[in-house]
């Protein structure tokens, strides 16, 4: 399997779940990130991985929890969400420095309820 | 603030016709600029880069403009088919640090 490949594709879930988002890239890249993208918003950047090391978190809320036990893989853990954190979540990977854009995987589609 | 800015939330053009999407930057040191496609229901895809060093590329049907002084960037597709309709984003950074996007523009192609 080749370039980016997040599971699940949607998910729903409710406020008192755990639940966790899975991203995998087979590219060789040694950053990885996690966006948000709601509707009519810019996508947001939430998290940033470089060799495996946390580099930015971006004020997101504790109830979303990352983490990237190797430069191929990357999770994003959700426990106690609210309905406003209904939105596609995207994970993407790249070169760390220079980065020359990134490659984004399809997307997890979350609805809380 | 935003620092990438794609005022035109949509854009309908007639098949054969020229589309042209835009977007505004407000940080001067961006230097790198990328346009995504998206389709519903999948992630963005890379479409065509430029670097701050060049005013224009060009690839196939697609062509970026650059224009530093005025901080705006345009992406032409000539000619527009029915297969190019999906949301368009525009993004930005500087130093090969992280990219910055815009809000996106979502482009109709009318057959």
């Amino acid at each position: 399997e080749t370039g980016v490949t997040q599971t699940p594709r949607h998910l729903v879930m409710g406020m008192t779940n755990k639940k966790s988002l899975k991203c995998e890239q087979h590219l060789g890249h040694n950053a990885m990130y996690w966006y948000k993208q709601s509707a009519k918003k810019p996508l947001e950047l939430m998290f940033v991985y470089n060799f495996k090391e946390q580099t930015e978190n971006n004020s997101v809320p504790s109830r979303f929890s990352p983490e990237c036990p190797n430069s191929s893989h990357l999770f994003l853990h959700l426990h106690t969400l609210q309905p406003e954190d209904s939105a596609l979540y995207l994970c993407a990977s790249s070169q760390a420095t220079p980065n020359y854009g990134y490659t984004f995987g399809s997307g997890t589609r979350l609805t809380v309820v | 603030d935003q620092q990438v800015k794609q005022n035109s939330p949509s854009l309908s053009v007639q098949e054969g016709r020229i589309s042209i999407l835009n977007c505004d930057y407000t940080n001067s040191m961006f230097d790198y600029f990328l346009w995504y496609k998206k389709y519903p229901a999948e992630g963005p895809t890379f479409l065509i880069s430029i670097s701050s060093i060049k005013d224009k590329n060009e690839d196939g049907r697609f062509t970026v403009f650059l224009n530093k002084s005025a901080k705006h960037l345009s992406l032409h597709i000539v000619p527009s088919q029915p297969g190019d309709s999906a949301v368009y984003f525009c993004a930005a950074s500087a130093l090969g640090n992280q990219f910055y996007f815009g809000t996106g523009t979502s482009l109709t192609v009318i057959p």
